[in-house]
């Protein structure tokens, strides 16, 4: 059975510093995992995703994430926040034969001024 | 942007009444869910769907009800609404392969008084 844990529910940063998002994952195949970020009042938009190519993943609004099979883990970066990345984030997990999503439960960031 | 529209896009209903939520796509894709997202639960996929009149289950699938008639339209009904199936409510797309992410619409607010 596949299941992601994302560590914080709320994440806050100042502007222009690391940003540093986790995900851990339980999956008993090869996994694909996905970033996702919504916005206020929005639905949910691709940030990037791990599809075995390459561990280390770029993806858009200067994002990335890399795959650590060892740990089990597929965190989220980005070098320097800004207002904009102002969002809740998403990790899902796909395992390999399965057409089904899951989700953790989010986090939400905050950038300080 | 995906071709994804959800109607209506916020509805008000009271405890006991029938309501619909309507997913259409004009992207062709095989693979329509829906999810419901709650604070703290992340997302949550109720029915999905594999092809016109094919559909299955999610883990939160209890008091709702799904049809597809056609390839772009996927319905979601709540028999008899409750307070506890206040939500907001997205639909997602996916022309499912491994690596292949979902495209989610712009969600539906519900409220069950």
């Amino acid at each position: 059975a596949q299941s992601v844990t994302q560590l914080g529910s709320h994440v806050s940063v100042s502007e222009g510093a690391l940003v540093l998002l986790r995900c851990n994952y339980s999956s008993s195949v090869p996994p694909y995992l996905f970033w996702y970020v919504q916005y206020p009042n929005q639905g949910l938009q691709l940030l990037l995703k791990y599809t075995s190519a390459a561990t280390l993943v770029k993806g858009i609004n200067g994002f990335e994430a890399e795959f650590k099979k060892s740990e089990t883990s597929f965190h989220l970066t980005k070098p320097s926040a800004h207002m904009s990345d102002a969002a809740e984030y998403f990790c899902a997990v796909r395992e390999f034969g399965n057409e089904k999503l899951t989700f953790g439960t989010g986090t939400r960031l905050t950038i300080i001024p | 942007d995906a071709g994804i529209t959800q109607s209506p896009r916020h509805k008000v209903t009271e405890t006991g009444t029938p309501v619909t939520l309507r997913c259409h796509q004009t992207e062709n894709h095989r693979y329509m869910y829906w999810y419901r997202q709650d604070p703290g639960h992340g997302l949550r996929l109720i029915h999905y769907s594999y092809g016109v009149k094919d559909t299955d289950k999610g883990e939160v699938s209890d008091g709702y009800s799904v049809s597809r008639s056609k390839t772009e339209d996927f319905l979601l009904t709540l028999e008899s609404a409750t307070s506890s199936q206040t939500s907001v409510y997205f639909c997602a797309i996916s022309e499912f392969q491994n690596d292949n992410e979902q495209f989610f619409g712009p969600g539906t607010r519900l409220t069950v008084l």
